[in-house]
Order: structure tokens, then sequence, then C-alpha cells
């Protein structure tokens, strides 16, 4: 299948500082890519629609100048947390969409754990 | 609101058994259905998807589908330890991307 990689796979930073999480697809054009977000025994949550070229959807409840998302290819989007704190520790994934003919899959990025100190 | 319910677990099954995974959704509009399964700590890796009612056969998997009663299932044949992860249902309405379920808790014990 489709392979997207994500890096780096686990952040450790201090408060107030920002990182950035990069989200490849190595094999294909994704025109479109999905950041979630996922706290412990919780399910995925999505946080934002990346499409090349344009600004990024957020959903509600995401703070867009917190939670900055570059897609500037069609290979490459990057999701930056902005002066992060102790409440953005999380599990980040990304995903990217290739559409079939009536069905949409997505592949999944290895994820990023965040901890913020 | 589009809801994906499933039940947390976990799920004990014996090495051998016949694992059942249940899932529901709200919204009738969803279209087509995912299985991922997610190690702990890792990215969800997709299993099986569904779209039409009955049943879909893919090796040890078979995922069934009934849109009358808006309920999702996935059989694992044969369960292995390996098996053992959590297990999110998902579907698609194709407003948008898809919804999660929470994930059920597989444990399969040798």
């Amino acid at each position: 299948g489709a392979v997207v990689s994500q890096h780096p796979s686990r952040v450790i930073c201090k408060s107030g500082t920002s990182v950035k999480i990069e989200c490849r697809s190595l094999d294909f054009q994704a025109t479109t890519m999905f950041w979630y977000r996922q706290f412990p025994k919780q399910s995925l949550m999505l946080m934002a629609t990346s499409n090349e070229g344009s600004k990024a959807t957020y959903e509600q409840g995401v703070e867009k100048d917190k939670f900055l998302i570059n897609h500037a290819s069609l290979t490459l989007s990057t999701l930056t947390v902005t002066s992060a704190h102790p409440e953005d520790s999380s599990f980040y994934i990304c995903s990217a969409r290739t559409r079939e003919t009536v069905n949409e899959k997505l592949f999944f990025g290895s994820g990023t754990q965040l901890s913020v100190l | 609101q589009k809801e994906v319910e499933q039940n947390s677990g976990p799920l004990s099954v014996p090495e051998g058994a016949i694992a059942s995974l249940n899932c529901t959704y709200s919204d009738r509009g969803s279209q087509s259905f995912f299985w991922y399964r997610q190690y702990s700590g890792k990215s969800p890796e997709l299993i099986m998807f569904i779209y039409s009612n009955g049943d879909k056969e893919d090796g040890r998997f078979t995922a069934q589908l009934n849109k009358a009663s808006q309920y999702v299932s996935l059989l694992i044949r044969d369960s292995q330890p390996s098996d053992s992860a959590t297990y999110l249902c998902a579907a698609h309405s194709g407003y948008s991307t898809l919804t999660f379920g929470k994930g059920t808790m597989l444990l399969v014990s040798p």
C-alpha cells in the first residue's frame, strides 16, 4: 500500500517552544492530508484538513494560530505546534488520502509523540 | 453530530478462537466503513473496508455490514496473540474525512 512517512517519531520540548512535524507521501501524490490528535485511550480526533496550495480547514475548537499547517507540495505537509504547553502533549498523526472509485482510503504516518515539559 | 460507537473492551479471547468486534454508527448517510488496527503507541493500519451490505472476507478477517441496523462488525478467525491490539471502526459519509470510534481493545491469550 501507499507509504506515508512522518517524523520525528518522538519529541520532548520545553514549554513555550515550537515544534514542527513533517508528513510526506513517498510513492503517491496526496492532494489532501489530514492531521489528527490522539490522547491516551481516546479516539483519533481530526484537527485539520490540509489541501495542497490552499489554507488548511480547521475543526471546531482547534486554534489555527497555534497549530500551523503548511501543505506546499503534493507530497509534504507540516504541522507546527507554536508555543507548546503541557496540555498539548499528545500523539499527533498525519494521514493522506488516496481515492479509489467508490471508497476513500486513508494511509497513516507513524505518528509523533509530543511531550511538553 | 456523527458518532461511531464501540465497546472499549477489553475483549479477551483464547488463541484460536473467533474474535467478534462490533460498531454502530449514527449517520445514515455513511457510505463506507473501515476497520483499522492500532498497536499501543503506533499509528493505525488499515485492515479492511466495506461498503455493501453483507459479508466481505479477506484471509482470517470478515467484515459485516448491516445498513438497516447501522451496524458493522469485524470477525477475526483463528485469533493469534499478535492480533492483540485496539481495533478502530470508522465511517465515511462522503462529505468529509472519516469519523472514528474510540476503539475496542482485543486481548488474545496464548
